[in-house]
């Protein structure tokens, strides 16, 4: 069966530029979570959603960071005027929901600002 | 925000030997988990831990919730090749309903 699907796997953008980061969870999965990783370190929570609700965004780093999940399904983070400092891999991760913990991880996207 | 120390960092074995490595928070977590992480892939739950003095195995690992609910380790019997990898140390922080705090991982090398 398909696990978590993210796109792009690499984007590669100018500092200003706005980026849409896509994740595709398992099917079924009412949890739907996103990371971020830095090169050498553990995944850094940033938001989750249980179906469409976003439940916890308290770890998005400042308000050019969103992310949505309209239908409960597919989910997108975007990040407005990005920065540097914003390059990092993002991580998608969904979970059955009662067994929240048992997180299934996508690939993630490579961000790299230039 | 919570802070888990990992340790060690790295470590370079030879096969068949065991391995551990341990986190520790300054603060209370209710649950604490086990990933590995494989080059180019997202991480792989391995173990989960509910309750303090928890000790679960899964093959030749086992890990232990501490008792003190601020730390936990994970034992790995018999290393093999395919052991290779990262592996992170995560919790659930007291009062933090469902965002996991991951540790800054150990770089497991298994030498043949």
């Amino acid at each position: 069966g398909a696990g978590v699907s993210q796109s792009p796997r690499y984007k590669v953008t100018k500092r200003g530029q706005d980026v849409a980061l896509r994740c595709d969870p398992i099917s079924g999965h009412v949890s739907l979570y996103w990371y971020r990783q830095a090169l050498g370190q553990g995944p850094e929570f940033l938001t989750y959603f249980n179906y469409e609700a976003q439940q916890d965004k308290s770890g998005l780093p400042n308000d050019r960071f969103s992310a949505e999940r309209p239908e409960g399904s597919i989910s997108t983070l975007t990040i407005q005027r990005t920065e540097q400092r914003d390059s990092a891999m993002y991580r998608c991760a969904s979970s059955i929901g009662v067994s929240w913990e048992t997180q299934y991880f996508g690939p993630g996207t490579r961000l790299l600002v230039l | 925000g919570q802070q888990l120390n990992q340790s060690p960092q790295s470590m370079f074995i030879q096969e068949g030997e065991d391995v551990s490595m341990n986190c520790t928070s300054s603060s209370i977590f209710n649950t604490w988990l086990w990933y590995k992480q494989d080059p180019g892939e997202g991480p792989v739950l391995l173990i989960a831990l509910y309750k303090a003095g928890e000790l679960t195995s899964n093959g030749r690992l086992t890990a232990q919730f501490g008792i003190t609910r601020k730390d936990s380790f994970l034992n790995i019997s018999a290393s093999i090749p395919s052991d290779v990898g990262i592996y992170f140390c995560a919790g659930q922080p007291s009062g933090s309903a469902r965002q996991l705090t991951f540790g800054s991982g150990t770089q497991l090398t298994v030498l043949p």
